[in-house]
């Protein structure tokens, strides 16, 4: 059974980083493409970033493009999130899922929770 | 963006009732669109893909259908455990975005 397990959230200050991981086990991480979703209360659910399977093609949502990164080591079954020059509107929690077909998230993680704050 | 609108934001109904949740698109996506159930604390689960395609181990009595701008969740006969908030998402384009949810409740 697919397993997906987020970390490295937290508290950060604006303009701040962090970086998210997300580690993946119970199928073929390396033909799976990835994706970063997070939801708040004040904007619910929204995508955030993709990935292909072989970290080739990545894709972001303009409110975080050149800011950040997303990832892959496929040897350590792990996908990341490298956030930069945070703002108070990232505050989320942060989920990584697995992506099917035409961008069906069909496995998710249980979120990490990133907030943003002075 | 295409923006992804849902009614009622809320619905009340009761254990055997057939509930429908209506999402309607900002222009056409064709059949673009996921249906997601997520109960509280947990994460979301895709319930319907391109529209009216039953994700795997999902009961039958969820159903989705429409295309182009109007789409529709239908649960056929509610069970307890599908009290939850339901998301509809668009994928035809980048950003992929979610409606804001139907809350159903117990009445």
């Amino acid at each position: 059974e697919a397993q997906l397990l987020e970390s490295g959230g937290g508290l950060v200050q604006p303009g701040g980083s962090l970086r998210l991981s997300c580690a993946a086990s119970g199928f073929t991480f390396s033909s799976s493409d990835m994706t970063w979703v997070r939801q708040s209360p004040g904007k619910g659910l929204e995508w955030v970033s993709s990935i292909s399977g072989s970290g080739g093609s990545t894709y972001y949502r303009d409110s975080v493009k050149g800011r950040f990164t997303i990832s892959r080591d496929n040897p350590k079954n792990t996908l990341y999130l490298h956030m930069t020059s945070l703002r108070a509107e990232d505050t989320a929690l942060y989920y990584c899922a697995k992506q099917v077909g035409e961008l069906e998230f069909v496995h998710w993680g249980q979120g990490t929770l990133v907030t943003v704050s002075s | 963006d295409i923006q992804m609108t849902q009614s009622p934001s809320s619905l009340s109904a009761s254990v055997g009732d057939r509930v429908t949740f209506t999402c309607r698109a900002s222009q056409s996506i064709r059949t673009y669109l996921n249906w997601y159930q997520q109960k509280a604390g947990r994460a979301p689960k895709l319930l319907i893909y391109a529209a009216s395609t039953l994700q795997s181990g999902v009961p039958s009595r969820f159903s989705g259908s429409g295309s182009g701008t109007d789409f529709t969740l239908t649960v056929s006969s509610l069970q307890p455990e599908d009290f939850a908030t339901y998301y509809c998402q668009q994928t035809y384009t980048s950003p992929y975005t979610f409606g804001r949810g139907t809350k159903l409740e117990i009445k």
